[in-house]
């Protein structure tokens, strides 16, 4: 296994346009999870998916961000309408117990 | 107000020396989590703490989780150059949720 996996690593884009990242977890982790990090900050917890089930979205999530797992395998964030505050390391991570494997983040730049 | 307060937020020490950095909360929790990340890379987990107490080592570092499971140490001794780092703490709050501390970002001289 080769980890978790996020797609793409580096995304611009102008303000206002719609962004869509996506993560892999690893094989057979029903639990997967998306963080939100900023220079200087830890990451901030945005939600959380055990197998396709949305369990907990952080109200950090506006209505803008969107986040499925259709097939309790890979999932997508999708952002709208960019904004420059929207600028970040999105990060993916992974887990079938406690321990949580993460990816190495798709950042954001908002121009 | 962060849930949990890690300091210090920035070290810079010459190659050889030892080091502590904390992490504090007024909340208790079943466990906590330290992690150290690298720029450009998502966090990777060094070691889960889950008995009041309880003291782990990895190799030159050494974690400890206070006795009311509020707060916890990581101790590195004789650092070296590839311990540079950010490192986190984390802990979860309700299921599946998690909250990470703002991290100390530890340089190491040669």
């Amino acid at each position: 296994d080769t980890g978790v996996s996020q797609n793409p690593r580096h995304k611009i884009t102008k303000r206002g346009q719609n962004v869509t990242f996506r993560c892999d977890p690893i094989s057979e982790h029903n639990r997967l999870y998306w963080y939100r990090q900023t220079l200087g900050q830890g990451p901030e917890f945005l939600t959380y998916f055990q197998n396709e089930a949305q369990l907990e979205k952080s109200r950090l999530l506006s209505d803008r961000f969107s986040a499925e797992r259709p097939k309790g395998s890979f999932s997508t964030l999708e952002i709208q309408r960019t904004e420059q505050g929207d600028s970040a390391m999105y990060l993916c991570a992974s887990s079938y117990g406690t321990v949580r494997y993460f990816g190495p983040g798709t950042r954001l730049t908002v121009t | 107000t962060q849930l949990l307060e890690q300091s210090p937020q920035f070290l810079s020490i010459q190659e050889g020396e030892n080091l502590t950095v904390y992490c504090n909360s007024s909340s208790v929790f079943s466990s906590l989590q330290w992690y150290r990340q690298e720029p450009g890379e998502g966090p990777v987990l060094l070691v889960t703490v889950v008995t009041g107490g309880e003291v782990k080592k990895l190799k030159r570092l050494t974690f400890q989780f206070g006795d009311a499971r509020k707060d916890s140490s990581l101790h590195i001794t004789a650092a070296q150059p590839g311990d540079t780092g950010l490192y986190l703490c984390a802990a979860d709050t309700n299921a599946g949720k998690s909250t990470f501390g703002d991290g100390t970002t530890l340089t190491v001289k040669p």
